[in-house]
């Protein structure tokens, strides 16, 4: 089954301890971005990667890392969490990159406390 | 700046009617627009997707309708199920790498 998956799904942790959220697709799209969703403020892109090695910021990338080191997976990386960051993060991917559907995954919710 | 927006936050509709639901964007430029479904504990589900090269595109029940002129996109639900409830989002192509969301219309179907 064609899936974009997201772990953990649900995380709940204190500021400044370093977290990963991974993110895998099976479908062997080029083009893999993070999304966060707010309320009232719709999904807003993190950051994106148009193939492997090559990553590149979003809307709000700011306390935020990834890396693109295989084609089917994508980590987010918060090096040092703060609660502003306490959001629920997809990760989506798609054959090319804006002028293509994304396929998301099922979401990660993450407290920062 | 560049904008997507729904006009409406929420929407009540009965069982068996039709739904429209309706975004405005601001980037003249974009060319490729698209419509998501999100349910709840879900990531959002594709749904339709049109560009710019055309005006109206049809699917499983669901119609998209785009006005260039004015800018305008809407998704046109035929005959609402409960299984239509849903957060809805529209979202543009706001550069080539990049799509940018609408804040999501909540439709809610009564019985």
């Amino acid at each position: 089954e064609a899936q974009v998956t997201q772990n953990p799904r649900y995380l709940i942790t204190v500021t400044g301890k370093k977290l990963t959220v991974t993110c895998s697709q099976n479908m062997n799209h080029e083009y893999m971005s993070w999304y966060r969703q707010d309320p009232g403020l719709g999904l807003r892109q993190i950051y994106y990667s148009m193939n492997v090695e090559v990553t590149d910021k979003g809307d709000v990338p700011e306390g935020y890392k990834v890396s693109r080191k295989e084609k089917r997976n994508f980590p987010l990386i918060l090096e040092s969490p703060s609660p502003n960051q306490t959001s629920l993060y997809f990760c989506a991917s798609s054959l090319g990159g804006g002028d293509q559907p994304q396929h998301f995954g099922d979401g990660t919710r993450l407290s920062i406390l | 700046g560049e904008s997507v927006g729904l006009h409406l936050p929420t929407l009540s509709v009965q069982e068996g009617d039709n739904s429209i639901i309706n975004c405005a964007y601001s980037n003249s430029a974009s060319d490729y627009f698209i419509w998501y479904k999100q349910e709840s504990g879900k990531g959002p589900q594709f749904i339709i997707d049109i560009r710019s090269n055309m005006d109206k595109r049809q699917g499983q029940r669901v119609t998209v309708l785009l006005n260039k002129t004015v800018k305008h996109l809407s998704l046109q639900i035929a005959a609402t199920q409960p299984g239509d409830s849903a957060v809805y989002f529209c979202a543009e192509n706001s550069n080539d790498y990049k799509l940018s969301f609408g804040a999501g219309t909540t439709v809610t179907v009564r019985a």
